[in-house]
């Protein structure tokens, strides 16, 4: 993996059904892994920062976990509401000061 | 609200014009970033710019500059427009000028430049 990954790159959840998708990475010089949630017609919003002696992160109903060893991050929805529809980005910094995004995961949440 | 201002919302402009969109950090924060999101792009970083001094380069066009101010606003100055150069442009802010570490960045509400 060059950069970083993201997969699905769209999903559909019925209210109230939980889920979860995947950011790979290239797992040597591991710095850390940020997940951003972009809301249609606004603008991306951090929602985690993990890094490598972190544990799992959790905000509401959000959550994420990490392993640095095979390189890829799970972030998880419990119990999906239509406001958690959105694109999910995560990103990588590949140096000190640059971050590079994946294409994002697209959830749509179904009344 | 991230706190990061950017202006112009819209711009529409013709090919080979030139034009500049302006970001105002977060109050505090020293580390300015721009990113280019095009149709079916990914968000593209460009440059980043850390107390007045560019930091790091990204996937920038020659005909595309930028600076930071004394103040801490930052311009990006796109010159001889092109159509492909229509995207959504954002800025982002954060404390101090490291991405690598625990730096989330906060992103303003974007310009979408238009090039007819």
């Amino acid at each position: 993996i060059l950069n970083v990954e993201q997969s699905p790159q769209s999903l559909h959840v019925q209210e109230g059904d939980s889920t979860n998708f995947t950011c790979s990475f290239p797992s040597s010089n591991f710095y850390a892994l940020h997940w951003y949630r972009w809301e249609t017609a606004k603008s991306p919003e951090a929602l985690f920062v993990m890094t490598l002696n972190g544990d799992e992160k959790k905000k509401g109903r959000i959550s994420a976990t990490l392993n640095t060893k095979e390189g890829y991050s799970y972030l998880y929805i419990k119990g999906s509401q239509p406001e958690d529809s959105a694109t999910y980005l995560c990103a990588r910094p590949i140096n000190d000061y640059k971050l590079s995004f994946g294409a994002g995961t697209t959830v749509t949440v179904r009344a | 609200d991230s706190g990061v201002t950017q202006t112009p919302k819209h711009l529409i402009t013709a090919t080979g014009q030139r034009v500049t969109l302006r970001c105002s950090p977060r109050s505090g924060d020293l580390s300015v970033y721009w990113y280019q999101q095009s149709l079916d792009q990914g968000l593209q970083f460009l440059i980043q710019y850390y107390n007045g001094e560019e930091r790091a380069k990204g996937n920038i066009l020659e005909r595309f500059s930028a600076q930071q101010f004394p103040d801490l606003h930052s311009e990006l100055n796109l010159s001889s427009l092109e159509l492909g150069d229509s995207a959504l442009y954002f800025c982002a802010s954060s404390p101090s000028g490291g991405a690598s570490s625990y730096n989330e960045q906060f992103f303003g509400p974007g310009t979408r430049l238009t090039v007819l």
